[in-house]
């Protein structure tokens, strides 16, 4: 079993609907939390970072930590056909190294 | 530079033969990391380094796959005697410090045949 599980979808919503994007992991030692987000040919990139358990928001981004369920998300409110893309969560324990461990990510479709 | 490069952005190679794949990370970044993305999965943790150091190489599959970075700048990933099972996207991302935000460049699409 991988560390870290993510649900490939794809999930296909209509504009304006609230996405919620889910990771659920198994190693108690994690305590960064990330959110990436990868269009088509492209690298990822970051979109939201939190430390450990809460609530952090960032416009129409919501990314929620629970520590003691070990599953994070990520809320995206007034989806866009923009944001339609791959969504990756990432995580690492806060031990010297930063090295990430990510999700198998998330296919988004937001239609017009 | 502007951000992360990578080089070549594609190579098609015969099983057997060696590669070498180049990162450029954004200028002033001590920390480099390689990564391994197959298709529908996310990036798995291959090597990093801190300057010219590699403290941790623990996530190179064989003694096939070695990495470098000699000045503490641009990086490089050889592939010797690459196998079918080495196709993927091979992602580079550099950050400013360990702990820091990595940021990712666009990759090579190594495809063995």
């Amino acid at each position: 079993q991988k560390e870290v599980e993510q649900d490939p979808g794809p999930l296909s919503v209509p504009e304006g609907a609230i996405v919620s994007l889910n990771c659920t992991y198994s190693n108690s030692a994690f305590q960064y939390f990330m959110w990436y987000r990868q269009y088509s040919r492209k690298g990822p990139e970051l979109l939201m970072y939190t430390y450990s358990s809460g609530n952090k928001e960032d416009g129409r981004f919501t990314a929620q930590v629970d520590k003691s369920s070990k599953y994070i998300s990520l809320f995206i409110r007034d989806s866009q056909p923009s944001d339609s893309a791959t969504y990756l969560c990432a995580m690492r324990s806060g031990g010297y190294g930063n090295k990430l461990v990510f999700g198998a990510g998330t296919i988004l479709r937001v239609k017009s | 530079g502007a951000g992360v490069s990578q080089s070549p952005r594609y190579k098609v190679t015969k099983r057997g033969q060696d590669v070498t794949l180049r990162c450029d990370p954004i200028s002033s970044h001590a920390t480099l990391y390689w990564y391994q993305q197959a298709l529908g999965q996310g990036p798995e943790f291959l090597t990093y380094f801190n300057y010219e150091a590699q403290p941790d190489k623990s996530g190179l599959p064989s003694d096939r796959f070695s990495a470098e970075r000699p000045e503490g700048s641009i990086s490089t990933l050889t592939i010797q005697r690459t196998e079918q099972r080495d196709s993927a996207m091979y992602r580079c991302a550099s950050s400013p410090g360990t702990g820091e935000t990595q940021y990712f460049g666009p990759g090579t699409r190594l495809l063995v045949l």
